[in-house]
């Protein structure tokens, strides 16, 4: 079925470090990709997506590109906050299962000054 | 623009009692909607999940379960509770039929089993 894996950290970054979280999925055709957030207490956000091969997604900073050779969605920032963070999710909606939606399970990233 | 609502926020709850945690989204119709649980330091799990009224698919055989009374209206609920059910609840919901679209995120409910 499909699935998504990726790193599940904890990740420890200082601020100013440059972030890469490994997100790859396998998949019946080809996905939609998502990057959520997750900050302490809270729900979920959408951070960026990309719906077809090739793809980068990116906002505050972040950036993601769609990759099909590699099946991969790598989430990366050039230079991390404090405020960044949070827990990260990686997740797929394909055509043939699109009523769900589909997460890895998370990577936490704490960020120190 | 749409939104929704999760209630309560948090919950204490002893062990055998029952539950009851409601989710409604406004400002769209024929949604999916979505029943998550997360566990402490866990990843996400999808519950529930339900194409329409009435219509419910269960990811994993548990001691809950859900019902979708109306359009916008998704109920998550429990005849006792376990101490294992303690967790983080997350309704979301997503426009039905767009692959391309993300899901929307309720705040969640903190649900502690004593």
């Amino acid at each position: 079925g499909d699935s998504v894996t990726q790193m599940e950290g904890p990740v420890t970054l200082s601020e100013e470090a440059f972030l890469t979280i490994n997100c790859t999925y396998t998949a019946t055709g080809y996905p939609s990709l998502f990057w959520y957030v997750q900050y302490p207490g809270e729900g979920l956000q959408l951070l960026l997506k990309a719906t077809k091969a090739d793809d980068k997604g990116s906002n505050k900073g972040f950036e993601a590109t769609y990759r099909k050779e590699t099946t991969s969605f790598h989430l990366e920032k050039g230079s991390v906050q404090v405020s960044d963070s949070a827990v990260y999710f990686c997740a797929l909606r394909t055509r043939a299962s699109y009523d769900k939606v589909i997460f890895g399970p998370g990577t936490s990233l704490s960020v120190i000054p | 623009s749409q939104t929704i609502h999760q209630w309560p926020a948090t919950l204490v709850q002893p062990v055998g009692s029952p539950l009851s945690l409601e989710c409604t989204v406004e400002g769209t119709s024929n949604p999916n909607l979505y029943w998550y649980r997360q566990a402490a330091g866990r990843g996400l799990q999808l519950l529930f999940y339900s194409v329409g009224i009435g219509q419910i698919s269960s990811e994993v055989p548990q001691n809950l379960s859900a019902s979708r009374p109306q359009d916008r209206q998704f109920i998550l609920s429990s005849k006792k509770l376990l101490l294992s059910d303690s967790g983080f609840y997350l309704c979301a919901w997503s426009p039905r039929g767009q692959m391309n679209t993300e899901a929307f995120f309720g705040q969640g409910t903190r649900l502690t089993v004593v």
